[in-house]
């Protein structure tokens, strides 16, 4: 079935560094959607992205679809301690998101 | 924020007995899908429901079960509770236009 795999599992990083998560799939990806997730929280969508090498920003926030559409990003830039939460990549298929395992990230302030 | 609520957001259970978990969801959206994330894992879809009826259903036994109403809320029925069933339920509503979820803050339901 259909599987995403994102990487890395956990990063901690000091306030002011840059971070960035990937998300690689075997098979064509026809979308990838990006979620956060604070502790304790839930899912909140950030972006999706459809087209082959498409790139978005949000602030300090890029995302990157590639070329092969098999893989993703997300990179912030000069992260704050609002940044800590768990960064999931999803693709929407036919009725349902299917997630990676997310990356977890901590900030050191 | 999301307009999606979920009830109840943390209850306690044992192993053997049922639970119901209850979603409502924004107005106008008229597909509600489950998923069951365990601590540390990515969200892993149950099923979704598109006008009353049930429109796709992830790799979960039948003990797993839901329903939707009219009024846009909706219900997930868990059977003979196991200890992985251990996990925070999240509820997403979505138009019937592929695109944004809005998920709710989720149940979180702990079996002994």
């Amino acid at each position: 079935g259909q599987q995403v795999m994102q990487i890395p599992q956990y990063q901690h990083v000091q306030e002011g560094e840059d971070f960035t998560t990937y998300c690689n799939s075997s098979t064509t990806l026809s979308n990838i959607q990006w979620y956060k997730q604070r502790p304790g929280g839930h899912p909140v969508f950030l972006i999706q992205l459809v087209k082959s090498g498409e790139v978005k920003k949000q602030k300090r926030l890029t995302f990157q679809f590639g070329e092969a559409k098999k893989n993703s990003s997300l990179h912030i830039t000069a992260t704050q301690t609002t940044d800590v939460g768990t960064y999931f990549c999803a693709e929407l298929g036919a009725q349902k998101l299917v997630f990676g395992q997310g990356t977890r990230l901590t900030i050191n302030p | 924020e999301t307009g999606v609520t979920q009830s109840p957001t943390h209850l306690i259970k044992t192993r053997g007995q049922q639970v119901t978990l209850r979603c409502s969801s924004q107005s106008g959206h008229n597909t509600v899908s489950w998923y069951q994330q365990a601590l540390g894992q990515g969200p892993q879809f149950i099923f979704q429901y598109y006008r009353e009826e049930e429109n796709g259903r992830g790799n979960f036994p039948p003990r797993f079960s839901g329903l939707q109403f009219p009024n846009y809320s909706s219900e997930l029925n868990v059977n003979a509770l196991e200890l992985d069933d251990s996990a925070l339920y999240l509820c997403a509503s979505g138009s019937a236009v592929p695109g944004e979820l809005f998920f709710g803050e989720g149940s979180r339901l702990t079996v002994l």
